[in-house]
């Protein structure tokens, strides 16, 4: 079973900035957290990863919590075309091992 | 860069026919997955490739479902025969090795099973 838990859906306005939660209490110290997305009709498509510091790239920021139970992804001006299901992941026994929940369909409205 | 490859897009089949999907990965990249994607759920891992090596099926239904990755570079998927069940997308991913973090994604097939 998944890791992490992540609300069902959420929406977002277009322009806003989009915060997506993710719990993953029982982590342990050397996992990272991953987040991946799916566009529909296609592949998931690697996002972000983290171990305990902050991360960002050019498509979003991770934040995760000093105890490290939990993260949010930060997308900071969603679009229409970021109307996706994102996955949090932590992987089990290594990065090669992911296993995907549910994940979080956002939806970004004009 | 081209990404990875899979063909077909879409197959519609009765059940109890064979049906095979092809995934041709990122050049270079050494691991390969197999995934199956039920309809709003996320994707399962069937099968993951070190180079020619399964080194991981245990979740591939091994009395319907086959594998290869001959030569280590493209790789076959096949399930004989199919049932309504397997009607699902199967997606195929590649990474550098089995270290890196980044799994890329194919398009996916979605097969059809009537």
């Amino acid at each position: 079973d998944a890791k992490t838990t992540q609300p069902t859906s959420m929406d977002c306005a277009e322009g806003r900035a989009a915060n997506l939660p993710c719990n993953h209490s029982t982590i342990s110290g050397n996992e990272y957290v991953y987040w991946y997305r799916q566009i529909h009709s296609q592949g998931p498509q690697y996002i972000i990863h983290g171990l305990k510091n902050n991360e960002t790239n050019e498509m979003a920021s991770l934040i995760i919590t000093e105890d490290r139970k939990s993260s949010t992804l930060i997308l900071p001006h969603a679009t229409l075309r970021d109307t996706a299901v994102y996955y949090c992941i932590v992987p089990q026994g290594g990065s090669e091992k992911l296993v995907f929940g549910k994940g979080t369909k956002l939806t970004v409205n004009p | 860069e081209a990404g990875v490859v899979q063909s077909p897009r879409y197959k519609i089949i009765e059940k109890k026919q064979p049906v095979a999907f092809w995934c041709n990965p990122i050049s270079g990249h050494n691991t390969l997955y197999w995934y199956l994607q039920n309809l709003g759920q996320g994707p399962e891992l069937l099968i993951r490739y070190e180079n020619e090596e399964a080194v991981d099926d245990s979740q591939l239904p091994k009395d319907r479902f086959s594998a290869e990755r001959l030569k280590g570079v493209d790789s076959t998927l096949k399930i004989q025969p199919a049932e309504l069940g397997d009607s699902a997308v199967y997606l195929c991913a590649s990474s550098l090795d089995r270290h890196t973090d980044t799994q890329y994604f194919g398009p996916g097939t979605r097969l059809t099973v009537l």
